[in-house]
């Protein structure tokens, strides 16, 4: 079975760090791309980064751009997002999702379940 | 950045209607348009990949078709496990985006 379980959500104050993690299981991590897409409370969906197969390439939202940084383990099936400098708005539900073709940046075709940040003073 | 512009935002329809939701690419993007579903509380699930081809599982009463910058999903006869919001998303350059989505009520 495929999974993918997001981890490290909590309540951080405004400027403060956080990194989320995302443990994979049940496909070969090491060949596809994970995005990470937020939801704020009643809104829409957000993309936000996606890193490569081999962690090598890494591309982010403008509205995230010089403050996150995604990066992988492929030994241990593991990726972070490392969240800094975090604001009112980063608030959401936090997903990974894997690409649907190896070696891809595409489209995502499993989601993990979620992980909850609130940024609030 | 490339925008999606999907409309309407939110629609009203009963069982077993027709469906129709499109999504407006601000520059061509060529195929490369997806279409999720989300239900409350749950994580979205991809309906339709590269605009027109349906995801393994998925019904078939639920099509995609689109080219460039005009883009539309349709499910053919509304099921009452389809109200839900739904979602379109391109991959033609970083970075990516989502539409505003749709939401299908009763």
């Amino acid at each position: 079975q495929v999974l993918l379980v997001e981890s490290g959500g909590r309540v951080v104050q405004p400027g403060r760090s956080l990194r989320l993690s995302c443990a994979a299981s049940g496909f070969s991590f090491s060949r596809f791309g994970i995005h990470w897409v937020r939801q704020a409370p009643g809104k829409g969906l957000e993309w936000v980064a996606v890193i490569s197969s081999d962690g090598g390439t890494t591309s982010y939202a403008d509205s995230v751009k010089g403050r996150f940084r995604m990066s992988r383990d492929n030994s241990k099936n593991t990726l972070d997002l490392h969240m800094n400098s975090l604001r009112i708005e980063d608030t959401g539900l936090y997903y990974c999702a894997k690409t649907r073709q190896e070696d891809s940046a595409d489209g995502m075709d499993v989601w993990g379940q979620g992980t909850t940040v609130t940024v609030s003073s | 950045d490339l925008q999606l512009t999907q409309s309407p935002s939110s629609l009203s329809a009963s069982v077993g209607d027709r469906v129709t939701i499109t999504c407006q690419a601000s520059k061509g993007i060529r195929d490369y348009l997806n279409w999720y579903q989300q239900k409350p509380g749950k994580a979205p699930k991809l309906l339709i990949y590269d605009a027109s081809n349906l995801e393994t599982g998925v019904p078939s009463r639920f099509t995609g078709s689109g080219f460039g910058t005009d883009f539309s999903f349709t499910i053919s006869s509304l099921q009452p496990e389809d109200f839900a919001t739904y979602y379109c998303q391109h991959y033609d350059n970083l970075p990516f985006a989502f539409g505003g989505g749709t939401k299908v009520d009763l």
